[in-house]
């Protein structure tokens, strides 16, 4: 079975300084994707970073970028320059490259102090 | 661009009265999911369709049902909703085949309340 694991239920960062995130995931699958979505209270749920399990090089996506550990299932979201507008609950999702099923972690909810 | 829609964003409902969710997109997406998302929690599962087959979690209650009467439309029926069933309904869509585009996106949710 997949799951997901967010160990920090809460952050807060200071504006424009970096937070870094952790997810680990446990699979016994070699092909899959993982992902960072952002769901800020009352939205959308929007993609923030994803990354797939064949490729070495860590995904970046402007200030948001990964630190992928394939060997260690870790699979950690850092933030730089934090901008208020990142306050939200994050969640981390993994997903099996043949499979349908969205897999989530409880979620990391961050604060972002002006 | 609207992409993933629910109707509607907030409902209100009587315990017991059966009640349908509804979902669409422009998409074109292969794959549509139905997450129920309690306050402050990861969204779980109820059920997916991939294409005309249906996918249903093991845990998910009788009480739900689901409909993709086309690939543009997919609802969520609760034939009679509990207290505990009061959460955000999510659905969502994805492309399987597809290794360039391997998310899924979200519409904004239905907030259902049952009192």
């Amino acid at each position: 079975a997949q799951t997901v694991t967010q160990s920090q239920p809460e952050m807060s960062v200071q504006e424009a300084e970096t937070v870094t995130l952790s997810c680990t995931y446990d699979t016994s699958e070699s092909d899959y994707y993982l992902f960072w979505y952002k769901q800020p209270p009352s939205r959308q749920m929007i993609l923030v970073i994803r990354q797939e399990a064949y490729k070495q090089q860590n995904a970046t996506e402007n200030r948001f970028s990964v630190n992928f550990q394939k060997a260690a299932k870790s699979f950690s979201l850092k933030i730089s320059d934090s901008q208020l507008g990142d306050a939200a609950m994050y969640f981390c999702a993994y997903r099996w490259e043949s499979g349908n099923q969205f897999y989530f972690g409880t979620g990391t909810s961050l604060t972002v102090i002006p | 661009d609207a992409m993933v829609i629910q109707n509607p964003r907030y409902q209100v409902t009587q315990f017991g009265k059966p009640v349908t969710l509804s979902c669409s997109q422009t998409l074109n997406h292969n794959v549509m999911y139905w997450y129920q998302q309690k306050s402050s929690q990861a969204p779980k599962l109820l059920f997916h369709y991939y294409d005309k087959d249906f996918n249903n979690e093991a845990d998910t209650p009788d009480n739900f049902q689901s409909r993709r009467p086309n690939t543009s439309f997919c609802f969520l029926d609760i034939r009679s909703p509990g207290l505990g069933d009061t959460a955000m309904y999510l659905c969502a869509t994805s492309r399987q085949g597809d290794r360039l585009n391997t998310e899924a996106f979200f519409g904004q949710g239905t907030r259902l309340t049952v009192v």
